[in-house]
């Protein structure tokens, strides 16, 4: 139980373009779901904590207009990556919080890579 | 700034031994703890979850944590070639913050 997948899980694209990452849960309602971000060699930073059916929270630094989240869902949360440039390569990694608990499952990631 | 701070290793541990990995925290309210395990190239998986004072032990796999010195460790039993991994740990503080705090990861090598 308790599965998380992301689609696409590796993306090439364009500066100046825009890409869209979905996150689910498979066989749990995620009422809170998360976005990182992790660069080589790095750790994983907290992005932004996506709550179905009311707007992100967004860490400090990540720009709320650049990187669109919507959860729409209890199962469903996307993160649009708008006009991506070289810098926002990364390794995007969402996961969903198991209800009345405090545990995340993570999905698979999905690399980014904008040339 | 709330901080976790782990020894980045690599940490290389023979074949069959005891593999002990540390992590300290710099926020006093943070309520829950957990390790995952990251291959190269993947996502975190989860390993465990501990939120009181003492040991929790699942398997071959050991978690203990102390509030008082904010510490969190996790052993590994055992150890298998397939453990080599890096090993996260992770924090969730108090006061309504629900994203995790990640520590940078212990890089731990398991020589057959």
């Amino acid at each position: 139980g308790a599965v998380v997948s992301q689609h696409p899980s590796w993306v090439i694209c364009k500066s100046g373009t825009s890409v869209k990452i979905e996150c689910r849960s498979l066989d749990f309602q995620a009422t809170t779901m998360f976005w990182y971000r992790q660069f080589p060699k790095q750790s994983l930073m907290l992005m932004a904590t996506s709550n179905e059916g009311s707007k992100a929270t967004y860490e400090q630094g990540v720009e709320k207009d650049k990187f669109l989240i919507n959860h729409a869902s209890l199962t469903l949360s996307t993160l649009t990556v708008t006009s991506a440039h070289p810098e926002d390569s990364s390794f995007y990694i969402c996961s969903a919080r198991l209800a009345a608990t405090d545990t995340q499952y993570f999905g698979p990631g999905t690399r980014l890579t904008v040339l | 700034q709330k901080e976790v701070e782990q020894n980045s290793g690599p940490l290389s541990v023979p074949e069959g031994a005891i593999a002990s990995l540390n992590c300290t925290y710099s926020d006093r309210g943070s309520q829950s703890f957990f390790w995952y395990r990251q291959y190269s190239g993947k996502s975190p998986e989860l390993i465990m979850s501990i939120y009181s004072n003492g040991d929790k032990e699942d398997g071959r796999f050991t978690a203990q944590l102390n509030k008082a010195s904010q510490y969190v460790s996790l052993l590994i039993r055992d150890s298998q070639p397939s453990d080599s991994a890096t090993y996260l740990c992770a924090v969730k503080s108090g006061g309504g913050a629900d994203g995790l705090t990640f520590g940078k990861g212990t890089h731990l090598i398991i020589q057959p």
